[in-house]
């Protein structure tokens, strides 16, 4: 059964400074892996994908890598700002095709 | 517009009663999914569907049931409802779930379901 854990659970750093969350997972036999974010009384933002095949991938601020045969992804999140504040959800995609989820990292921005 | 919505966004409801959560996404995508998470935060996969076919099937009481009239749509009613059913649900979509398709998931913003 796959597991997914994501530490730390709580970080919260001044604004501009980078941000390094962390998630891995226990079966390294995965589709994809995919970073949400999910704001208070909201649901989920897709952040970025990252195939089996892939090392990373970057979308403005965000870079996320992914190295399977350890069972580890990374997010960076550049420069911080206050508006980055939310919590951050890694999900990993098995052969089955479903998505298990790990229990989110919340952060806050302080400006 | 919304690419996956839900509705209700809140539900509050006795034990005992029959409720159904309505969502519906207008990305063209062939699967659907229902999930729950639960007061310490996790995520877990109830039901997926593909083309109207059902694909995934956790183990979810039989009060649960997914209906999926359309590709577009896909219900979840509850029967019976019990205290520990409350919790926030949420509808998913991706393109597809075959390998080599983009299973890139889209969520609804929930339904927070509270049985008293």
């Amino acid at each position: 059964k796959q597991e997914v854990t994501q530490i730390p659970a709580a970080l919260s750093v001044p604004e501009g400074e980078n941000l390094v969350l962390n998630c891995s997972f226990t079966d390294s036999a995965i589709y994809n892996l995919q970073w949400f974010r999910q704001d208070p009384g909201k649901g989920l933002t897709s952040l970025l994908l990252i195939q089996s095949s892939q090392r990373e991938q970057t979308s403005g601020r965000l870079n996320a890598s992914l190295d399977k045969s350890s069972g580890r992804s990374t997010l960076y999140i550049a420069a911080s700002q206050p508006g980055d504040s939310a919590t951050y959800l890694c999900a990993v995609e098995d052969a089955d095709y479903k998505l298990s989820f790990g229990a989110g990292t919340t952060v806050t921005v302080r400006a | 517009d919304t690419a996956v919505s839900q509705t209700p966004k809140y539900l509050v409801t006795q034990m005992g009663n029959d409720k159904s959560i309505k969502c519906e996404q207008n990305l063209g995508h062939d699967t659907m999914y229902w999930y729950k998470q639960d007061s310490k935060k996790f995520l877990k996969i109830m039901f997926s569907y593909n083309n109207k076919e059902l694909i995934i099937n956790e183990t979810v009481p039989n009060r649960f049931s997914p209906k999926s009239p359309d590709k577009a749509h896909l219900n979840l009613h509850i029967n019976s409802l019990e205290l520990g059913d409350s919790a926030v649900y949420f509808c998913a979509s991706s393109q597809d779930m075959s390998p080599g398709f983009n299973t890139e998931a889209f969520f609804g913003q929930g339904t927070r379901l509270t049985v008293v």
